[in-house]
């Protein structure tokens, strides 16, 4: 398996201008996660999807950041409009959740580095 | 999600075993422990998990205590390749496990 594969592996982009950030999860996972890496802030948990389906988005910072998964196979992530204070890596990783009382393996992307001008 | 508390960074020297140690005193039954590392500039990689037995795979040994309250990542014999920071999470099961990342152990494997 090609592994979680996210595009741009790098953006670089002035402020004001609209990012997007690409995932495509492992073949058979049913769970993508977003997060966002910064020194200051370390690794956070920005949304999760299942089944498509958004579980729990409090980790988004705020309106100018949006998420969709239209499909098992792919999902983005928005900003618009961007800002330089958003310049971070940002990881897409899937797992497959099975029923509660199981644990589920998360598997992370190589990552997309944003720098926002 | 329980909070976990770990050593900001450690040193081990090559061909020895590393022993990450972490606490989780607040820990609920229903939570696993899991490791996971991250190597500089990649995404995070899973190592192990366990609820309260001992595990082992091919990268490392998880050993927790009896009261669930502590545990202990070993890398039998580090690397150089080893070099990454570990993170400790405690974390619920059910339909889409969350995982709650904090600062880790920067593990420094030296020659």
């Amino acid at each position: 398996d090609a592994g979680v594969i996210q595009s741009p592996r790098h953006e670089v982009t002035e402020m004001g201008q609209e990012v997007t950030l690409r995932c495509k999860p492992i073949s058979g996972h049913n769970s993508l996660f977003w997060y966002r890496q910064t020194m200051m802030r370390g690794l956070e948990l920005l949304i999760y999807f299942n089944n498509n389906v958004p579980i729990d988005d409090s980790g988004m910072p705020e309106d100018r950041f949006s998420a969709k998964m239209p499909n098992a196979s792919f999902s983005t992530l928005k900003i618009q409009p961007s800002e330089p204070r958003d310049s971070a890596v940002y990881f897409c990783a899937s797992s497959l959740s099975r029923l509660a009382g199981t644990t589920d393996t998360q598997y992370f992307g190589p990552g997309t580095r944003l720098t926002v001008l | 999600d329980a909070k976990t508390t770990q050593p900001t960074s450690m040193d081990c020297a090559e061909g020895r075993a590393a022993n990450l140690p972490c606490n989780h005193s607040t820990i609920s039954g229903n939570e696993y422990v899991y490791w996971y590392r991250q190597i500089h500039s990649q995404g995070p990689q899973y190592i192990i998990h366990g609820l309260k037995n001992n595990e082992t795979n091919e990268m490392a040994s998880l050993i927790i205590t009896e009261d669930r309250k502590s545990s202990t990542l070993i890398l039998p014999h580090a690397t150089l390749r080893d070099t990454a920071v570990y993170y400790c999470i405690a974390a619920t099961t059910g339909t889409a496990s969350k995982l709650t990342f904090g600062t880790g152990t920067r593990l420094q494997v030296t020659l």
